[in-house]
């Protein structure tokens, strides 16, 4: 079975540019997280769907981030414009049935903003 | 406020040794799960266990084993007999909120295990 996919696995990017980040979560589950992790801050809950809607967003940095999920099988995080303190590992994970059971984590992309 | 804390940073051991890594939490609400992953330097979070906070039974498997105590918010694990391939960083999370999926990690600790 194919776990969690998520592209690009790095990404190189200017200031100022857009960047999206695409995930695809394992079939039939119905929570999908995005995460953040960097070496000051960890790793951080950014956004958190149910049945591909938002449930809590707190974690959002700020409006330069969105995230979408338009289908079970497909969410995206927009940062628009980028910053180098976006610099980070993106992670995407998904659970079935409750937010609270096991999490399957997706390999991440890293992202660079010079 | 809810909180997770793994004091330590870094473990060096070398094969075959026990090590055990400390996990403290804190929490107000009475039900809440925890949880241990493991990051291998290939970069992925993988999934070793969930404790619901109701169950304090400890856990064993293989090489694993975890130790829950509620008295003193601590949930911790041990590796028997490390391996080299046991080297990650390992996180141990707190799913706090009744039903939410809020879940906070802590910083981590690096182990390594020399042949």
């Amino acid at each position: 079975d194919a776990g969690v996919i998520q592209s690009p696995r790095h990404e190189v990017t200017e200031m100022g540019q857009e960047v999206t980040l695409r995930c695809k979560p394992i079939s039939g589950h119905d929570y999908l997280f995005w995460y953040r992790q960097t070496m000051m801050r960890g790793l951080e809950l950014l956004i958190y769907f149910n049945n591909n809607v938002p449930i809590d967003d707190s974690g959002m940095p700020e409006d330069r981030f969105s995230a979408k999920m338009p289908n079970a099988s497909f969410s995206t995080l927009k940062i628009q414009p980028s910053e180098p303190r976006d610099s980070a590992v993106y992670f995407c994970a998904s659970s079935r049935g409750r937010a609270f059971n096991e999490q399957f984590f997706g390999p991440g992309t890293r992202l660079t903003v010079l | 406020a809810q909180k997770v804390t793994q004091a330590q940073t870094e473990i060096s051991v070398v094969e075959k040794e026990d090590v055990t890594l400390d996990c403290v939490y804190e929490t107000r609400d009475t039900t809440y799960y925890l949880f241990w992953y493991k990051q291998p330097p290939s970069g992925e979070l993988v999934f070793l266990i969930r404790r619901n906070s109701f169950d304090e039974q400890n856990e064993i498997s293989g090489r694993y084993s975890w130790n829950f105590q509620k008295s003193t918010s601590s949930f911790n694990f041990t590796i028997t007999a490390s391996q080299v391939v046991d080297s990650a960083v390992y996180f141990c999370a707190l799913n706090y909120g009744g039903s939410q999926g809020n879940l906070i990690f802590g910083k981590g600790t690096k182990l390594s295990v020399k042949p």
